[in-house]
Formats: C-alpha cells, structure tokens, sequence
C-alpha cells in the first residue's frame, strides 16, 4: 500500500519554462511534507518543505503547493534550469516519525 | 560541517556473510534514520532513534537485520547472515531541530 505516490516516473521540460512534479498521498495523519532532489551515486538533498498548515512555500525558484482536501502536492521550478535535471522524491512524516517517500520522477531539462 | 558521513561507500560479500554499514550523524543531531532504497520498493524506513533510543524498528524486513546506536555520534546497520535479496543501497540519515533529514551518501550493498 503506497501511502505517497508519483504518478510520472519521468518529466522532459524545455530550459527556462515550468517544470511542475505532483505528488499526491493517501495517509491524512502526514502532517509535513518535503521534497528531496537526488543526483546518481548520492545521498538525497533537502530542497523545500511545507507544514499542513500553510498551503504554499516558496524559495527562490521553487515553490510547493499543497491542496489538504485532495492530498496533492505540487513543487514548481521556474525557470528550469540544466542542473536542475535530477530524481526529485516526494516525502510525507507524521509528527517525529521516520519519512514516507514516493518512487520519485525524474525531471529531464532540455537545453 | 561535514555532513552525515556513511562506510563503507560500497560493500560486496557473498551471500551468508555478516555485513556491518556504518553512519556518524551531523554533530547534535538527536535522531537518526537509516534507510533502503531498492529498484522495487524504492526508499524505504527501516528503523530510527531518537537521543540513541530505537523509536520505530517496524521496517525492518526480517531479524537478520539489527541496527544500534551506543552513543550520539555513531550507529550501525548489521545484516546476518546476508542473502543476494538485501542488496540496494543504504542510507542514514540525521536531523535536529527543524523538520528536515539530511542524509549520507549512502553504501551500496552487493550481495552475491
């Protein structure tokens, strides 16, 4: 039982448009929710996060949304950028407990 | 600071051999997280401690697997006897007061 999915295991986006990585969980009692940029042979790298109480984040070029009454998050990366090509995971904690991750998508930026 | 720092970086033994995975955590960091990430099931919580005391084990497949953390800059991932099925990559991870987990480099695991 997948209790956060990513439905699109990958993503092409042009350099300079929106990349847009959706997210959405099943869990109610998720009560944080993070998003983590992976790049091959390395650890998972921190990137945004957001509390069930906000319904949006944003920090430099990325932003996340999250809709409570459709358990969907979103991060948004505008401009996209050719570094930002990585497995990006989404991830979901319940008070101090350990996180719950997505099979994450990976984004491909196109020159 | 130097990160969640993690040994051996790849490990390869055949199957029926003791494996010992290593992790310092970020200095003052109370809880500490190791992780599996497999092609099947991708990453997945096996077991975390808080302030050296396992909170949660309930993700740990089978009692071929036990981790410990006899102080706060130090713990271990211990898998024996070891089978082809437990290779993936192993991460740990720490965090501190904020809500965010910074994780190691993570070791791959072969078993043969």
């Amino acid at each position: 039982d997948q209790q956060v999915k990513q439905n699109s295991p990958s993503l092409s986006v042009q350099e300079g448009r929106i990349s847009i990585l959706n997210c959405d969980y099943t869990n109610s009692m998720f009560d944080y929710f993070l998003w983590y940029k992976k790049y091959p042979a390395e650890g998972p790298t921190f990137l945004i996060s957001i509390s069930s109480i906000k319904d949006k984040n944003e920090d430099g070029r990325f932003t996340v949304f999250l809709n409570k009454s459709a358990k969907h998050l979103s991060l948004h990366i505008v401009p996209s950028q050719p570094g930002d090509s990585a497995v990006y995971f989404c991830a979901a904690s319940e008070g101090a407990d350990g996180l719950t991750f997505g099979k994450g998508t990976h984004l491909i930026i196109q020159p | 600071d130097a990160g969640v720092i993690q040994s051996p970086r790849h490990e390869v033994t055949e199957m029926g051999q003791e494996v010992t995975l290593r992790c310092k955590p970020i200095s003052g960091h109370d809880y500490l997280f190791w992780y599996r990430q497999t092609m099947m099931r991708g990453l997945e919580l096996l077991i975390y401690f808080n302030n050296n005391v396992p909170i949660d084990d309930s993700g740990m497949p089978e009692d071929r697997f036990s981790a410990k953390m006899p102080n706060a800059s130090f713990s271990t991932l211990k898998i024996q006897p070891s089978e082809p099925r437990d290779s993936a990559v192993y991460f740990c991870a720490s965090r501190g007061q904020g809500d965010e987990q910074y994780f190691g480099p993570g070791t791959r695991l072969t078993v043969t």
